[in-house]
């Protein structure tokens, strides 16, 4: 099972920022946080994973709070081509990274 | 970078025919691949993880005998669906994580192979 939390859907307005949020309360100290994202009959897409500092890069940031227990994906200014399936993802430690996957949030943006 | 490529990207063939989709790693080694599976209106599925040079490892309930992997080299893995039938009909999808330490190196998604078996 996956051991994340993701809000089942989600809308957001073009050129908003579109802030995802993730609840993994029983991440492990070694354990990253990962997030991808599917659009439509494609492979998922890598965007971005941190350990426990906050990450950016071209695409998204990555806030992770102080007690790893949650983290929020941020879009800064979401476009239509962002509307796809966002997957928080928490992997490693000893499995060889497994990604488990659940059912993610369906991310909609609106013009 | 990190591109993975699979194929072919669909394919449409009779009940009992065997099936093989090559998951390639374009401009990285891989040492490790992983195999989905994902079913309409469902998440991905791991079905199995494979090392180079090595035996794959299936997850469970997933048959070794129906779904063979190899991963001959760093760059290339294959699924070969045996003797497939009208429930085998999915979309498999292929990633590869570069090599090197750690299990913080993410992983890279082909676009997936849509299989249809009449």
């Amino acid at each position: 099972d996956a051991k994340t939390t993701q809000p089942p859907s989600m809308d957001c307005a073009e050129g908003r920022a579109a802030n995802l949020p993730c609840n993994h309360s029983t991440i492990s100290g070694n354990e990253y946080v990962y997030w991808y994202r599917q659009i439509h009959s494609q492979g998922p897409q890598y965007i971005i994973h941190g350990l426990k500092n906050n990450e950016t890069n071209e695409m998204a940031s990555l806030i992770i709070t102080e007690d790893r227990k949650s983290s929020t994906l941020i879009l800064p200014h979401a476009t239509l081509r962002d509307t796809a399936v966002y997957y928080c993802i928490v992997a490693g430690g000893g499995s060889q990274g497994n990604l488990i996957f659940g059912k993610g949030t369906k991310l909609s943006v609106k013009p | 970078g990190a591109v993975v490529s699979q194929h072919p990207s669909w394919v449409i063939c009779k009940s009992g025919t065997s099936v093989k989709i090559e998951c390639r790693s374009l401009d990285f080694q891989a040492t490790t691949m992983f195999w989905y599976r994902q079913f309409p209106k469902q998440s991905l599925m791991l079905m199995a993880t494979s090392n180079e040079g090595s035996k794959a490892t299936y997850e469970q309930g997933v048959e070794k005998d129906k779904f063979l992997i190899n991963h001959a080299s760093l760059t290339l893995s294959t699924l070969t669906v045996t003797s497939a039938h009208p429930e085998d009909s999915s979309f498999y999808i292929c990633s590869a994580r570069p090599g090197g330490t750690g299990y913080n190196q993410p992983q890279h998604f082909g676009d997936g192979t849509r299989l249809s078996i009449l």
